[in-house]
């Protein structure tokens, strides 16, 4: 069955980078958007953005634009987020979740990882 | 950025009765070449991720019960439980796969009277 793993927990001190990992299985990973999502605790959902693994390509929210990095390694079906000058309210669970396939109608997330929890404190 | 918009924050509702969220954006997420609304419904439970519950405003994912369905077009979406059962005792959120950056409602929790 289709299944995203996630990275462990992870503490960060303000200013470092974080990378997440999304590891997936049961489906070709080259033929569907990863989106990226987080969740302060006890607050909504928040998108960070997607990334096309077969090209490479990706979008992100104007607000991570410029802090945020998303990749893929298709060899190991495998993505991964970088954020990076972490501050404490970036403290949140990030999840990622399978979107549709490029070039064919929009789609919501039909499958999400289980969470990542990124704590940034001193 | 299209902004979702969820009312009631929170509602309280017996067993067995109806249960209505309703979400609204500050945009159309109607796709008027093909009709389609790109909203989605989403349930989480404390601890866990979100599950997709609806998505195109009115259509069920596979395995989710009837009793939940979706309405709307253009701006203004429902979600409806119509018969609540103790399991669904959650937070949902509405969320607009329209245009970038995708954006979510900020939650409506939904407990047993």
């Amino acid at each position: 069955q289709v299944q995203l793993v996630q990275s462990g927990a992870e503490v960060k001190k303000p200013g470092a980078s974080v990378t997440v990992s999304c590891k997936t299985s049961g489906y070709t990973f080259i033929d569907y958007y990863i989106h990226w999502v987080r969740q302060a605790p006890g607050q909504g959902l928040e998108w960070l953005g997607w990334i096309n693994p077969k090209r490479g390509t990706t979008d992100s929210a104007p607000k991570f634009l410029a802090r945020v990095t998303m990749t893929s390694d298709t060899p190991i079906n495998t993505a991964y987020m970088q954020l990076n000058s972490l501050r404490s309210d970036d403290t949140a669970v990030y999840y990622c979740a399978r979107g549709g396939p490029p070039y064919a109608d929009r789609a919501p997330y039909h499958i999400w990882g289980h969470g990542t929890m990124v704590t940034v404190s001193s | 950025d299209i902004v979702m918009t969820q009312s009631p924050d929170s509602l309280a509702v017996s067993l067995g009765e109806r249960a209505t969220i309703n979400c609204k954006s500050s945009q159309t997420v109607l796709h008027r070449s093909n009709n389609k609304s790109y909203l989605a419904w989403y349930q989480q439970k404390p601890g866990q991720p979100p599950k997709l519950l609806i998505y195109q405003a009115s259509t069920r994912e596979s395995g989710v019960p009837d009793r939940f369905s979706g309405s709307g077009s253009g701006t203004d979406f429902t979600l409806t439980i119509s018969s609540l059962q103790a399991e669904d005792v959650a937070v949902y959120y509405c969320q607009q796969y329209y245009g970038s950056p995708e954006t979510f409602g900020q939650g409506t929790k939904v407990e047993i009277k």
